[in-house]
């Protein structure tokens, strides 16, 4: 099946640090989900985006529908420990209930 | 709070045994799916379900089925469990709205080792 290109693959960041990552597709999409799943877990959403140059924010983190409906990002201000862990966004076609998914960004953040 | 529930965490089966694997939402949602993840390969859409009864192949449907006898609850069916089927499932459930304002919701995971 489909996924979608999500960057970058991995990073390590010192604790206090801001972080970004996003998504892109070659086609548009309705919604946009972004979820953090712990080793072992289910994902967790996180944030989710409705309309295109929506951005809403959960805590510290930040998250925007892009204009082109096509990308979406994600932003997490002054990195702590239990941001640890690997996230991934979600993106639903119009006219379908299947969403596809991103590739994951795996975080570690160093004390 | 939202709530897709599991019934097992981590299962241990035997090549050839039959696996249920039990999910149950309480957000009455229409749609219910089955995923399972493996590493470096995301997550693949396995079973489909969009109301009692009705389901839909997913990507890699083979070696599974699927029961939806009530909205519910979907079960996710290993008729005869093989190695290779080894991996993460997961169930997830969101609401029949195929527009802005359909979120999907995540259930916590099932560890199935076939060995």
């Amino acid at each position: 099946g489909q996924q979608l290109n999500q960057s970058p693959q991995s990073m390590f960041i010192q604790e206090g640090e801001d972080v970004s990552m996003n998504c892109t597709s070659s086609s548009i999409f309705n919604t946009w989900l972004w979820y953090k799943q712990d080793p072992g877990e289910g994902p967790v959403l996180l944030i989710a985006l409705y309309k295109a140059g929506e951005l809403t924010s959960n805590g510290r983190l930040t998250a925007q529908f892009g204009i082109t409906r096509k990308d979406s990002f994600l932003n997490i201000s002054a990195s702590i420990p239990s941001d640890v862990g690997i996230y991934f966004c979600a993106g639903l076609p119009p006219g379908t209930y299947k969403y596809i998914f991103g590739t994951g960004t795996r975080l570690k953040v160093l004390a | 709070d939202v709530k897709v529930t599991q019934s097992s965490r981590y299962l241990v089966k035997r090549t050839g045994e039959k696996v249920f694997l039990e999910c149950v939402q309480d957000m009455d949602h229409e749609n219910m799916f089955w995923y399972r993840q493996d590493p470096g390969l995301g997550l693949r859409l396995i079973y489909f379900s969009y109301d009692v009864k009705m389901k839909e192949k997913g990507d890699i449907p083979e070696g599974y089925s699927v029961s939806r006898e009530k909205k519910e609850r979907f079960s996710l069916i290993l008729e005869s469990a093989s190695t290779n089927q080894t991996s993460m499932y997961l169930c997830a459930s969101s609401t029949r709205l195929a527009y802005s304002g359909n979120t999907i919701y995540f259930g916590e995971g099932s560890w199935l080792t076939v060995v």
